[in-house]
């Protein structure tokens, strides 16, 4: 069955760097445009960053834009978010999840999460 | 408007029938998805296009929309769908996703 396992959280301090993984498994993971969308505890969703099923297309939302960059290795079904000067309001569950496919059809499959402190 | 609106909270009596709203300009244009997230859970996609359903979902969730406003119905709401709903939609032009702010459902 199609599975999708968040790795990289931590508790950082402000200003610092981390990377996220997102190991997929039980599909061609090469097909799919992949996205990652994080959740403040207790808050609402947030889209933050999109990266084509070849790697060549990348966005980001505007709270994000030039801190985080978004990568894939297809050869290993895993998709990073690598997030730099990291501030407290970055402080969220990060989830990955599987878009659909064109027209944008929603996203289909999200993993448990990968949880992001960022404090002093 | 880059921003899809939805109602905070609603209410359902148990086998009630209850539609929970999405509001925003881009929804003239593009279709809205609709998950579903329960306490400590991943989102779950419930609804898409103009009325489709993962394979799984129940046929109680249906979707339909109009002008700016998309909805979601359960029709004969159970127990097990008290949840957070969420909307979203694409802009194409900026190629980013939006999601609205939720809409905590309670069925009494």
């Amino acid at each position: 069955q199609v599975q999708l396992v968040e790795s990289g959280g931590g508790v950082v301090p402000p200003g610092t760097s981390l990377r996220l993984s997102c190991e997929a498994s039980g599909f061609t993971f090469s097909y799919y445009a992949m996205h990652w969308v994080r959740q403040t505890p207790g808050m609402g969703l947030e889209w933050v960053a999109v990266l084509s099923s070849d790697g060549s297309k990348r966005y980001f939302s505007d709270s994000v834009k030039g801190r985080f960059t978004i990568s894939r290795d297809n050869s290993q079904n895993t998709l990073y978010l690598q997030l730099h000067s990291l501030r407290a309001e970055d402080t969220a569950r990060y989830f990955c999840a599987r878009d659909q496919g064109l027209p944008y059809s929603g996203l289909d499959q999200w993993g448990q999460g990968t949880l992001v402190i960022v404090s002093s | 408007s880059s921003e899809l609106t939805q109602d905070p909270a609603v209410s359902v009596a148990l086998g009630q029938t209850v539609t929970i709203t999405c509001q925003g300009d881009r929804l003239r244009t593009y279709y809205a998805s609709w998950y579903q997230q329960k306490p400590g859970q991943a989102p779950v996609l419930v609804v898409y296009g103009k009325d489709n359903r993962p394979s799984g979902i129940p046929d109680r969730f249906s979707g339909s929309g109009s002008g700016n406003t998309a909805s979601l119905t359960i029709t004969g709401a159970q127990a097990e769908d008290e949840a957070d709903y969420y909307c979203d939609s694409r802009d194409i032009s900026a190629n980013h996703v939006v999601f609205g702010g939720g809409t905590k459902l309670t069925v009494v």
